[in-house]
């Protein structure tokens, strides 16, 4: 099955720096990425995602990239602000698995003011 | 629209006892699955749904069983709980290809 990695696991940024984010994957037939933020107690929500016939994509602050030759995508937060420290997830899923995600391991952000 | 509703929110068993998590959604999502969270080991997939009356196993199911006898409901059942099953536990549901909705998770403790 898919396997996601997901660097680093933690990462601390000074407010208004940027961050990225990054995961890779191992089954070249996955074709859709989602990333989940998870704020403390609360439940993971779909910020962004990506399909594979699309290399990047954007959203206010926040963008994803996918690189399908090398299997890795990324999230870049810019203009970082304290209201964005959370655990970040990725995922990815390939068609005939249910739509079954298969998630990463999950980074801290910590935004310092 | 309440989106995905799980219960109970918090749960305290004692070893071996059974227990039933509820899940509901009002999206008339085709799919649904049942997901635990631990400390740094991100969200597994114990069991999921692709329609009313599926059910399939996925990376965590030993010690669980689920049953979808509807299409906007996903049981999660503990057998005979152990403290190994101590965790948060979200229920999601989606359309095929398409990101999840979670439900706002279940912290179950076996003690």
């Amino acid at each position: 099955g898919e396997n996601v990695e997901q660097h680093p696991s933690t990462l601390s940024v000074q407010e208004g720096d940027s961050a990225v984010i990054k995961c890779t994957y191992s089954d070249s037939a996955s074709n859709y990425f989602p990333w989940y933020k998870q704020e403390l107690g609360k439940r993971p929500q779909l910020i962004i995602d990506i399909r594979s016939n699309v290399g990047e994509k954007k959203d206010q602050r926040i963008a994803v990239t996918l690189n399908k030759t090398a299997k890795h995508f990324s999230l870049h937060i810019t203009e970082t602000q304290p209201e964005d420290s959370a655990v970040y997830f990725c995922a990815a899923t390939s068609p005939n698995t249910g739509n079954q995600f298969y998630f990463g391991t999950g980074t801290s952000l910590t935004v310092i003011p | 629209n309440a989106g995905v509703t799980q219960t109970p929110k918090f749960r305290v068993l004692k070893t071996g006892q059974s227990m039933t998590l509820l899940c509901a959604q009002d999206m008339n999502h085709e799919y649904m699955y049942w997901y635990r969270q631990d400390p740094g080991m991100g969200l597994r997939l114990i069991h999921y749904s692709v329609g009313e009356g599926t059910t399939a196993k996925g990376e965590v199911p030993d010690g669980y069983n689920v049953s979808r006898l509807k299409k906007q409901n996903f049981l999660l059942g503990l057998e005979s709980a152990a403290p190994s099953q101590t965790s948060v536990y979200f229920c999601a549901s989606s359309w095929y290809s398409s990101g999840y909705t979670f439900g706002s998770g279940t912290r179950l403790t076996v003690v």
